[in-house]
């Protein structure tokens, strides 16, 4: 287990398609979180997981968006008919908690997305 | 407005000249601070964060809770230090809010 895994790497989809990416977290890491990065900006945070209980999501996911975690461990992330606007990197990251200052958040190297 | 600003975009110096990287948050609470690096065809990875008062690579960084800072500085920059990096307050114990990102230059 060397880190963060994200699959595809890339994804060029046409608008109206359905996507679907793949976290696969560090192994004993309980937490997992979905971030998305456009041009010219940092990460924003999307959703968040603990264990397979989703906890918290961001206005940002719409009702097209959905994410699961059904074991606990991987996570997928579906994009239903996508639009140009969805075009972004996404980052998924996961967690435990830190013997001091808390949970450190470990990234994966991302999925682009482009819709064309 | 909760919000995290890096006012600077892109930061060139020479190598062996100081740098320093501004951020700014506006939170209630007392988020806890975090920098992000990240390197050329790498991932995001955690550089430091304000409660371990660490020194990473030569960096520190310095929390004011008067004017909300929380600058990352380094007395000699490295060419190796050229990378974006973020500023990330983290409201509660999971949710890191980026800044927009200040890329280093370092040249030789």
């Amino acid at each position: 287990d060397t880190g963060v895994s994200q699959n595809p790497r890339h994804k060029i989809t046409k608008r109206g398609q359905n996507v679907t990416f793949r976290c696969d977290p560090i192994s004993e890491h309980n937490r997992l979180y979905w971030y998305r990065q456009t041009l010219g900006q940092g990460p924003e945070f999307l959703t968040y997981f603990q264990n397979e209980a989703q906890l918290e999501k961001s206005r940002l996911l719409s009702d097209r968006f959905s994410a699961e975690r059904p074991k606990g461990s991987f996570s997928t992330l579906e994009i239903q008919r996508t639009e140009q606007g969805d075009s972004a990197m996404y980052l998924c990251a996961s967690s435990q908690r830190a013997l001091v200052g808390g949970y450190e958040q470990y990234f994966g190297p991302g999925t682009r997305l482009t819709v064309t | 407005a909760q919000r995290v600003t890096q006012p600077e975009k892109l930061l060139s110096v020479f190598k062996g000249a100081p740098v320093e990287l501004k951020c700014n948050y506006s939170y209630s609470g007392s988020p806890e601070l975090f920098w992000y690096v990240q390197y050329s065809r790498q991932r995001l990875q955690l550089l430091l964060r304000h409660i371990s008062r660490e020194s990473i690579k030569g960096f520190t960084a310095d929390l004011n809770k008067g004017e909300t800072s929380f600058h990352l500085k380094k007395p000699f920059a490295q060419e190796e230090d050229s990378a974006m990096y973020y500023c990330a307050p983290r409201l509660g114990d999971y949710k890191l809010s980026f800044g927009a990102g200040t890329t280093v230059t370092v040249r030789a």
